[in-house]
């Protein structure tokens, strides 16, 4: 089975810009494999950011975008928050959309 | 407003059964495939298992192969994941979502199964 790799954390400073990455054993992330971005703060359920490679949930806020960068799915965060600490998580599909393999997760911290 | 209510977790004892159910609503749940998810404390997100839209086909990660079984009642709205010969590394929270072939979202708070002597 294909393993997903997510970086296990990241730090972010207040304003600034970071770049979360998720990457497939088998290959390129490509927009067939549908990615998608989660988050998850503590004792919540994980919230849809980001589907089908680069499209906005409607509850997502603008200064989060996903791309494909370097066969590697991306989700760049532009301007964080204090309330974007979390967990994030990407989901790519295979098998024609049967097999969900999620990454490992990014601890992203705000500071 | 898509909801879906994850319930039938508890506290049980290893080599036994829970039976979890979903129900649906705010959507046509026969016009969509299902999915079971699960998260051990701590840990990410894994798929247990996916069925079709009237369950002719139905797909599990192979660390459950043999020991669930996903079904639905489209006349109930309700999807059901059936465990028996329950592990310790079962314990988690387990979420079902719509998908694959549509917008998957995390609309429930999910139920904990917590497997323990």
């Amino acid at each position: 089975q294909a393993v997903v790799t997510q970086e296990p954390s990241l730090t972010v400073s207040p304003g600034g810009t970071v770049t979360l990455t998720c990457a497939s054993s088998t290959g390129s992330v490509t927009s067939g494999h549908y990615p998608y971005w989660f988050q998850q703060k503590p004792g919540q359920a994980p919230r849809t950011l980001i589907y089908d490679t680069f499209n906005r949930h409607s509850s997502t806020p603008a200064r989060f975008s996903a791309s494909l960068l370097g066969g590697k799915a991306a989700l760049t965060l532009s301007g964080a928050q204090p309330e974007d600490e979390a967990d994030y998580y990407c989901l790519v599909f295979y098998d024609g959309g049967l097999d969900w393999v999620f990454g490992g997760g990014t601890k992203l911290t705000v500071l | 407003d898509v909801q879906l209510v994850e319930s039938g977790g508890g506290l049980v004892q290893p080599g036994g059964s829970l039976r979890l159910s979903c129900v649906a609503s705010g959507f046509t749940f026969s016009d969509n495939w299902m999915t079971w998810l699960r998260q051990a404390p701590g840990k990410g997100l894994e798929r247990v298992a996916n069925i079709n839209q009237d369950g002719s086909e139905k797909y599990y990660v192979d660390s459950v192969k043999g020991r669930f079984t996903i079904s639905r009642d489209n006349t109930k709205n309700s999807l059901y994941l059936q465990m028996n010969s329950l592990r310790a590394e079962d314990t988690a929270v387990y979420y079902c979502v719509r998908g694959p072939f549509t917008l998957t979202e995390f609309r429930g708070q999910g139920t904990l199964v917590t497997v323990s002597s």
